[in-house]
Formats: C-alpha cells, sequence, structure tokens
C-alpha cells in the first residue's frame, strides 16, 4: 500500500494562499492522489484528485510533482471556514474495493 | 450534489442493545460503505455493498454487520453494542462508473456513545 507523509499541522492567514504538501514516494503508477477535509464534528468532504497532471476546481488546485512522489494542495484564497484537518490519500487496491485509507491529515488553521 | 444522510447525529446506547445505523443517499450510487473514526486511529472500513444484497467485509467487521435491501440505502447493524464500540460511524457512497477514481462522499457521521 502506498503511504503518504503530512505535515501534522500548519498555519494560514486568511486571505493568504494555503499550500499543503503530501509525501507519497511509494505511489504506484496507476494510483491517484486524492484530497478531503473534515471540518469539526461533520464528515470529511471531497475537495480533488489527480493522477500525474495539475488538476483545479472551484476548490482548489492540486500540483503534483512529476516523478510523483509528492503533492501539494493549493486553497488559493484562505477563509476561516477552510480550517479543517486535511486527508491526502493514495488510492489502494486489494481486496476492499475501494477502500481509501486515510492517515493522520495535517490540521490546518486559518488565522485572521 | 451528492447528499448522503444518516438518521442521527448523535445515539446513546446500553451496552448489549442492538443499534441500528442508517444511511441514506439520493444519487443512485451502486457503492457504499461504512467506516468508523477515532481519535488517532483515522478511518477504518467496517462493511461496504457494491450492489443490493451484496456485501463485504472491511478491515474490522466483528461485532458488525450491514444490510443493503435497496439500493439507496444501506444499515449497520450493532448486535449487542459495547463500549467499544464507542465512535464516529461515516457513511460514504461512490458511484461505479469510473469507480477506479471515483471519489467518495461522506455523511455527516453518527456519533453513538455505548455506556
Amino acid at each position: 500500500d502506498a503511504k503518504t507523509t503530512q505535515p501534522p499541522s500548519m498555519d494560514c492567514a486568511e486571505g493568504r494562499a494555503a499550500n499543503l504538501p503530501c509525501n507519497h514516494s511509494t505511489i504506484s503508477g496507476n494510483e491517484y492522489v486524492y484530497w478531503y477535509r473534515q471540518i469539526h464534528s461533520q464528515g470529511p468532504q471531497y475537495i480533488i484528485h489527480g493522477l500525474k497532471n495539475n488538476e483545479t476546481n472551484e476548490m482548489a488546485s492540486l500540483i503534483i510533482t512529476e516523478d510523483r512522489k509528492s503533492s501539494t494542495l493549493i486553497l488559493p484564497h484562505a477563509t476561516l471556514r477552510d480550517t479543517a484537518v486535511y486527508y491526502c490519500i493514495v488510492r489502494v487496491y486489494g481486496g476492499s474495493q475501494g477502500n481509501l485509507i486515510f492517515g493522520k491529515g495535517t490540521k490546518l488553521s486559518v488565522k485572521p | 450534489d451528492v447528499k448522503v444522510t444518516q438518521s442521527s447525529r448523535y445515539l446513546v446506547k446500553r451496552t448489549g442493545e442492538k443499534v441500528f445505523l442508517e444511511c441514506v443517499q439520493d444519487m443512485d450510487h451502486e457503492n457504499m460503505f461504512w467506516y468508523r473514526q477515532d481519535p488517532g486511529l483515522g478511518l477504518r472500513l467496517i462493511y461496504f455493498s457494491y450492489d443490493v444484497k451484496m456485501k463485504e467485509k472491511g478491515d474490522i467487521p466483528e461485532g458488525y454487520s450491514v444490510s443493503r435491501e435497496k439500493k439507496e440505502r444501506f444499515s449497520l447493524i450493532l448486535e449487542s453494542a459495547s463500549t467499544n464500540q464507542t465512535s464516529m460511524y461515516l457513511c460514504a457512497t461512490r458511484s461505479q462508473e469510473s469507480s477506479y477514481n471515483s471519489p467518495l462522499h461522506f455523511g455527516n457521521g453518527t456519533r453513538l456513545t455505548v455506556t
């Protein structure tokens, strides 16, 4: 299984870009990188995913390095409502179809 | 937007009680999942279902069972609740179409306390 490594916590000023890094050095060639976030007392929320090209949607951008061993989630203009735990996950194959292994994530605190 | 609804946000039950946690989705997704989330342990998969009346064990199925009689509804059953089943329970769904890379959509969770 590909594992991911994220810093346990980060701070970001409101209105600034939040850049959340993730290492996944053992990722396989056809495994996707997913990002979810979890706001306190709510279920995880899907943000974005990608394979090797950079991706952007209305919530965030995902930058994946050329060797695919790491990625960065970018929230371009962080707001207080973006305070959450952010999880970087690599799709796992195997008997549990669709199982995603959630690690401990990065707790992002957006400060005024 | 996908809507995944869990019947209760908070539930308190006594040891030995039979507990039903219900999950309903409105997007006609084939795949449905039950996770539990505990501090320091992340999310762990209990059971999942890829079709009506089909079920597969996840990583921690012991003490749980599931039921999927209709496509939109996936129930988690604790036959005899125990204190170590106190946890946050999360239901998720995913479309079978392009399931290789389809994201999971989660409900808001049920925080179960067993006393």
